[in-house]
């Protein structure tokens, strides 16, 4: 296992559009993260999985944003009717247990 | 709210010099810290945890302390090389049942001069 995978790398996308990120976790990592992180910004926490049980959701997260882990293995967080202010780093990470997350390198949305 | 405040946003030094990170939080009671690494353009990557009833964490090059009275964890890197430059996030973690989600400071830019 080469560790957490994000796809696309990069999207760019007009302004309505929907969009959606995968992410592929460390295979027997239980939980699975996803953040947003802005320039010079840490990342900001979006949503936890436990296998496929969605537990918890960050006010961020509005009602545009969607995310699922079916069969608790990978990931997909959709964005519908994109914004400018969408545009951000989205951030996936993988843990066994609480500790120590192991982070994708991030799908990058710029939103035109 | 709750705050992490890391220390400028960006600190230069001499290579081989140690460099010390500042993380102040306000208004919670973490339950451990985390300190990650980000290169540009990448995911952070896992340094250190230090939980609450520790004082003091070592791994090679890098030490964390952990003042609860404070509020403040410090993180060192001894004997610095220009392969360290990196900017480096502390996350105050609150053990929340069964979530743990980690809040992040906006991190320090860190840049070892050859």
């Amino acid at each position: 296992d080469t560790g957490v995978s994000q796809n696309p790398r990069h999207k760019i996308t007009k302004r309505g559009q929907n969009v959606t990120f995968r992410c592929d976790p460390i295979s027997e990592h239980n939980r699975l993260y996803w953040y947003r992180q802005t320039l010079g910004q840490g990342p900001e926490f979006l949503t936890y999985f436990q296998n496929e049980a969605q537990l918890e959701k960050s006010r961020l997260l509005s009602d545009r944003f969607s995310a699922e882990r079916p069969k608790g293995s990978f990931s997909t967080l959709e964005i519908q009717r994109t914004e400018q202010g969408d545009s951000a780093m989205y951030l996936c990470a993988s843990s066994l247990g609480g500790d120590g997350y192991t982070f994708g390198s991030g799908t990058r949305l710029t939103v035109v | 709210s709750q705050k992490i405040e890391q220390n400028s946003e960006a600190l230069n030094i001499q290579e081989g010099k140690t460099a010390t990170l500042t993380c102040n939080y306000t208004n919670y009671s973490p339950a451990y810290l985390q300190w990650y690494r980000q290169d540009p353009g990448r995911g952070p990557v896992f340094l250190l945890l230090i939980r609450e009833n520790e004082k003091e964490k070592r791994k090679e090059r890098l030490k964390v302390t952990f003042d609860t009275t404070l509020k403040q964890s410090l993180f060192h890197i001894t004997a610095s090389q220009p392969a360290d430059s990196a900017t480096y996030l502390c996350a105050p973690t609150i053990s929340s049942g069964s979530a743990r989600q980690l809040t992040f400071g906006s991190g320090t830019q860190l840049t070892v001069l050859p």
